[in-house]
């Protein structure tokens, strides 16, 4: 098994642009998150879907950021204004469907950077 | 609702010493915790959990933890630290009633000198 595969691994952009990550989950895993690490905040969720299905997303900090999962292997984090604020680590994450006993797999992260 | 705490920002060891991460939880039922470490640029990987039954969970790289209800604690435990365990530690838990993800400490970094 691959693991969890993010895309890109570094995005180095200006203020103003759209940035767009992606995920693709481990094949057969119903849970998928998106978290967001810095030095200042820590780990932080930023939303979750279940079976495709957003989920809770009160971690979103704001319009700005959106995010989708259109099928079972595919899930995108947009940030439309980038600001450089939400420079970070964002990681993606998933998880089987049986049991709250189920640990997360994350992915290696994308290293976003807004000039 | 759960919550983590894991006290000490950074935790400095000479290599073959052993060490402690510590880690206490609280949720309002029984729970699930795990133990996860990242290396520098790299991802979390999950070293161990504790479920339920023997109190002691054996993990990945010799790690070890020791679940302890009465003291709400799940400490992160190693007999011989290595350089090369120098990496930052997380704790997390679920509430095992139900399927909410993971909640994470702060992360602690533990420092092994040689």
């Amino acid at each position: 098994d691959a693991g969890v595969i993010q895309s890109p691994r570094h995005e180095v952009t200006e203020m103003g642009q759209e940035v767009t990550l992606r995920c693709k989950p481990i094949s057969g895993h119903d849970y998928l998150f998106w978290y967001r690490q810095t030095m200042m905040r820590g780990l932080e969720l930023l939303i979750y879907f279940n079976n495709n299905v957003p989920i809770d997303d009160s971690g979103m900090p704001e319009d700005r950021f959106s995010a989708k999962m259109p099928n079972a292997s595919f899930s995108t984090l947009k940030i439309q204004p980038s600001e450089p604020r939400d420079s970070a680590v964002y990681f993606c994450a998933s998880s089987p469907r049986q049991g709250a006993y189920n640990e997360q797999f994350f992915g290696p992260g994308t290293r976003l950077t807004v000039l | 609702a759960q919550s983590v705490a894991q006290p000490e920002d950074q935790v400095n060891v000479a290599e073959g010493n052993p060490l402690t991460v510590k880690c206490t939880y609280s949720v309002s039922g029984n729970p699930y915790l795990f133990w996860y470490v990242q290396y520098p640029n790299r991802g979390l990987q999950f070293l161990l959990k504790y479920i339920t039954g023997d109190n002691l969970v054996k993990g990945s790289y010799g790690f070890e933890a020791e679940f302890n209800k009465s003291q709400t604690s799940f400490h992160l435990k190693k007999p011989s630290a290595l350089v090369s365990d120098s990496a930052l530690y997380f704790c997390a838990v679920r509430d095992m009633g139900g399927n909410k993800p993971l909640v994470f400490g702060k992360g602690t970094r533990l420092s092994v000198i040689a």
